[in-house]
């Protein structure tokens, strides 16, 4: 079965400053990669998904993620950090040949002034 | 098009009772997982309904049961609850084909259930 790491429990970066959330995930095939974020108390909202093809998906409010099958990494980007984005973000992997959606343990992302 | 909604938002019971959680799903979809969300944890997946079956389950015992109705919304029932019970239960929908989802999940809020 699919797995997902998220090595970062905590990170915190400056408003303006880029952020990156690694994710690593381990599937013998090509897998769906997502990346959620949620609020306190609310539930997930999906920020860009990867199923095949270009590997750099874009998704909303700036982010974006690379795949890169070498290092079974979907590492989650943004070039510059606003004070709207702290919340906690979900990496999950889901498979084509199964309905398990597999979510890591999550990287709660700090935004200072 | 109306997302995907949960009720009640919250929820306190006791140990021993049985709680019924409910799921409108998106507009258009037809599939429905359920997923439980312990403090401070990624979701944990507890089982999806297709066509009003079950469409796969992940590790929770059977305690943990489910419906799907011809309308697409879905019911969680957790019966005997005990204290780790008490958790964010998150509701997902998604359109898929026949067979396994490839569809993207959308989330509802979620329902918090405490269990003293």
């Amino acid at each position: 079965a699919q797995s997902v790491t998220q090595p970062d429990i905590h990170i915190t970066v400056s408003e303006g400053a880029s952020l990156e959330l690694r994710c690593n995930y381990s599937y013998g095939a090509t897998p769906y990669l997502f990346w959620y974020v949620q609020s306190p108390g609310q539930g997930l909202q999906l920020l860009l998904k990867y199923f095949s093809g270009d590997t750099l998906v874009q998704g909303i409010k700036g982010f974006e993620a690379e795949f890169k099958r070498s290092q079974s990494s979907f590492n989650l980007r943004k070039p510059s950090v606003h004070w709207s984005d702290a919340a906690e973000y979900f990496c999950a992997v889901g498979a084509k040949e199964n309905n398990d959606m597999r979510f890591g343990a999550g990287t709660r992302l700090t935004v200072k002034p | 098009e109306t997302g995907v909604t949960q009720s009640p938002t919250h929820l306190i019971k006791t140990r021993g009772q049985q709680v019924t959680l409910r799921c409108s799903s998106q507009s258009g979809h037809n599939t429905v997982s359920w997923y439980q969300q312990a403090l401070g944890q990624g979701p944990q997946f507890i089982f999806q309904y297709y066509r009003e079956e079950e469409n796969g389950r992940g590790n929770f015992p059977p305690r943990f049961s489910g419906l799907q109705f011809p309308n697409y919304s879905s019911e969680l029932n957790v019966n005997a609850l005990e204290l780790d019970d008490s958790a964010l239960y998150l509701c997902a929908s998604s359109l898929a084909g026949a067979g396994a989802v490839i569809g993207t999940q959308y989330f509802g809020p979620g329902t918090r259930l405490l269990v003293l």
